[in-house]
C-alpha cells in the first residue's frame, strides 16, 4: 500500500539555523499538508498546498516558514531561523479526493529539536 | 474559525467495556468529521469518518454518530481491547478544501 514518507525522522538544530523537512506524498495525490504537533498536544494545521501553490495557511505559518514542491515528487517545509518553540513533531500529509471521501494519509513525522 | 472541543482528555476502561469520546464543533460549514488514532510516537491514522449527510456510521467495533443540529459527534468503541490504547483525535473540516481542525485528543487506556 502506498505511504507518505518523510525525512529525516529526527532533526536536531541550533536556534537560528535553517532547517528543511522533506516529504514524499503518495504519487497520485493532489493536496499536500504540513502539520505540527508539540509534545503531548494536539495536531495543528500549518499549511495546505494544491496545484503548486499555497491554498490555505494558519497563523502559525508566518514568514519564517515556506513550502515548496521542487520536483513533482518531494514536498518540503523550510524554517528559516528556528526558534526553541519550533521544537515539535512535523507531519506531512496528502490526499486525493476519492469517491467524495476526503481520506488523508499522514507521514511518519519528523521530530525537530531546536537547542 | 472552527473550534473543536473534545472530552474527556483521559479515559480509562477495563478490557471488554465500551468507550465513548465526544466532540463538539462551532462552524456550521463543517461537513466532514474524521477520527484519528495515534499510538505513542507514531503518526495519526484515520480509523473512521463521517460526513454531515449521515447520522451514524459503523465499522466493526467502532462507530461514529453525528448530530448536526447540536454540532456534536462521538466515537464509540465496543468490546475494547488493550491494543485500542492510544490517543484519539476528532477533527472537523469544511467541504471543498480539507483543512481539519483537531480536538485536543483523548488518551484511552484499556486495562487487561
Amino acid at each position: 500500500e502506498p505511504e507518505v514518507t518523510q525525512t529525516p525522522s529526527h532533526q536536531v538544530t541550533q536556534m537560528g539555523q535553517e532547517v528543511i523537512l522533506r516529504c514524499v506524498p503518495i504519487s497520485n495525490h493532489l493536496y499536500f499538508y504540513w502539520y505540527r504537533q508539540i509534545l503531548g498536544q494536539k495536531v495543528e494545521f500549518l499549511v495546505s498546498f494544491y496545484n503548486n501553490e499555497i491554498s490555505e495557511k494558519s497563523e502559525i505559518f508566518d514568514d519564517q516558514f515556506s513550502v515548496e514542491r521542487p520536483d513533482g515528487s518531494n514536498f518540503t517545509l523550510k524554517i528559516r531561523s528556528t526558534k526553541l518553540e519550533d521544537s515539535a513533531m512535523y507531519f506531512c500529509a496528502s490526499y486525493r479526493e476519492v469517491n467524495s471521501y476526503n481520506e488523508q494519509f499522514f507521514g511518519p513525522g519528523t521530530r525537530l529539536t531546536v537547542l | 474559525g472552527e473550534n473543536v472541543e473534545q472530552h474527556p482528555s483521559t479515559l480509562s476502561v477495563q478490557e471488554g467495556d465500551s468507550a465513548v469520546i465526544k466532540c463538539t464543533y462551532s462552524d456550521s460549514a463543517s461537513n466532514y468529521f474524521p477520527w484519528y488514532k495515534q499510538e505513542l510516537g507514531k503518526r495519526p491514522q484515520l480509523i473512521i469518518d463521517i460526513r454531515s449527510n449521515v447520522g451514524e456510521k459503523k465499522d466493526q467495533r467502532i462507530a461514529v454518530t453525528l448530530n448536526k443540529t447540536a454540532k456534536h459527534f462521538s466515537l464509540h468503541i465496543t468490546e475494547t481491547q488493550p491494543e485500542d490504547s492510544a490517543v484519539y483525535f476528532c477533527a472537523a473540516s469544511p467541504g471543498g478544501s480539507y483543512i481539519p481542525t483537531f480536538g485536543r485528543g483523548t488518551s484511552l487506556i484499556v486495562h487487561p
